[in-house]
């Protein structure tokens, strides 16, 4: 059973706009929710990362918003730029069951200049 | 800090031959590590993890014969994909994480088996 749900897909988006990428979880246990960048041929990077209990984090350019009520949380991307063309990963784990993180499917972005 | 490197990072293989994939953090001590398998375009399949000084824990499916993991120190964990098929070709990703839940991902290795 899928328990984090990552959309959308792929994504286009123009030099300088703001891509988001939401995903939504199930299991109400999930006390930890960190964002990965992987580009093609490595491993994956971690981004930001929030708890439950606040609804927004940020960090530069990316920005994790976050509604506990809805199971739902998303990345932003400000002013994005062609380097940030990369394969974004959303996931979730619960603290005390030793960080087993569970990865929602990915996001293909692509930012055109 | 939080560095973890992988070594190699890639290896072609005859099938039925054995590959032995190391995974290091550089500059902290992990008592858990995890290993990971990836699919083109797909996303983190979890496979084990990795506990120093005991059995490895498997996930539902992997065949634990198949992929031997040894924890040997508290800054190496091994995977050995034994008896290798072409259908093992996959990009491996190790992880370990030096704070409660962030995980720090190793740069992977790409496994290629003819």
């Amino acid at each position: 059973q899928q328990q984090v749900k990552q959309s959308p897909q792929s994504l286009i988006v123009q030099k300088g706009g703001i891509p988001i990428i939401n995903c939504a979880y199930e299991n109400t246990a999930f006390d930890y929710f960190p964002w990965y960048q992987q580009f093609p041929g490595k491993g994956p990077a971690l981004l930001i990362a929030i708890r439950p209990d606040v609804s927004e984090k940020k960090e530069g350019r990316f920005t994790i918003s976050f509604n506990k009520s809805a199971k739902q949380f998303s990345l932003h991307i400000m002013d994005s730029q062609p380097g940030d063309s990369a394969t974004y990963f959303c996931a979730a784990s619960i603290e005390t069951s030793g960080s087993r993180l569970t990865f929602g499917e990915g996001t293909q972005l692509t930012v055109n200049p | 800090g939080a560095v973890v490197s992988q070594h190699p990072s890639w290896v072609i293989c005859k099938s039925g031959t054995s590959v032995k994939i190391e995974c290091r953090s550089l500059d902290f001590q992990a008592t858990t590590m995890f290993w990971y398998r990836q699919f083109p375009k797909q996303s983190l399949m979890l496979m084990a993890t990795s506990n120093e000084g005991s059995k490895a824990t498997y996930e539902q499916g992997v065949e634990k014969d198949k992929f031997l993991i040894n924890h040997a120190s508290l800054t190496l964990s091994t995977l050995t994909v034994t008896s290798a098929h072409p259908e093992d070709s996959s990009f491996y990703i190790c992880s370990a994480n030096p704070f409660t839940d962030t995980q720090y991902f190793g740069p992977g290795t790409r496994l290629t088996v003819l």
